[in-house]
């Protein structure tokens, strides 16, 4: 079956320090992923994806994310954290056999202290 | 471009009430639409999706219904609200099966009361 997990509900980091936001997956056949971000009482709004090629995408916002096909996992980075970074951020995955249905993690709660 | 337009913002109805939250998309043919719900700023409850006038798909049996009645208008309706219909409802749409990831609306945040 088709799954996504963010295993952490809260990530906290300091201004100007790197953050990871975590994502592993499950899915039959090769996965294009996705992460989105979410400011308050607003739509998701997409980061970046994953289909083939190299494994480290480059998305939005200095925002990048490295796939990593052994360990099923597409964490999100940034090498330099913004207090406006401070956000909900959603992974998520989609089949590329079956049904096709894109699943949606939980979602993990980002806070950047000044 | 492509612009998808949700409303209203903000929404608060009493218990049996009825409801309408609509959701337009401009800029693009033929997109899957879906309607998803979000609880408690977390999660997100995929409700119902669409990949063509008239055709609706659900997934989860609840108080909801969706219908597209053209081909980029996809609106979420109740006969009758419960409390528990409150939420966050978001609209996106995506092109083909969301190999390119999904648009979403801005949202409806919904009160029932």
């Amino acid at each position: 079956a088709q799954s996504v997990a963010q295993p952490e509900d809260q990530v906290n980091v300091a201004e100007g320090n790197p953050l990871t936001v975590k994502c592993t997956y499950s899915v039959s056949g090769n996965p294009y992923l996705f992460w989105y971000v979410q400011y308050p009482n607003r739509g998701l709004q997409f980061l970046l994806k994953y289909i083939t090629g190299d494994n480290l995408v480059k998305g939005s916002y200095g925002f990048e994310a490295e796939f990593n096909k052994s360990q099923t996992s597409f964490h999100l980075k940034k090498p330099s954290a913004l207090v406006s970074d401070s956000a909900l951020y959603f992974c998520a995955v989609r089949a590329n056999t079956g049904g096709f249905k894109t699943i949606f993690g939980a979602g993990t709660r980002l806070f950047v202290k000044a | 471009s492509q612009t998808i337009h949700q409303w209203p913002a903000t929404l608060v109805q009493p218990v049996g009430s009825p409801l309408s939250l609509e959701c337009t998309v401009e800029g693009t043919s033929n997109p899957n639409l879906y309607w998803y719900r979000q609880a408690a700023g977390r999660g997100l409850q995929l409700l119902f999706y669409s990949v063509g006038i008239g055709q609706i798909s659900s997934e989860v049996p609840q108080n909801l219904s969706a219908s597209r009645p053209q081909d980029r208008q996809f609106i979420l309706s109740s006969k009758k609200l419960l409390l528990s219909d409150s939420g966050f409802y978001l609209c996106a749409w995506s092109l083909g099966q969301g190999g390119y990831g999904y648009t979403f609306g801005s949202g409806t945040r919904l009160t029932v009361v």
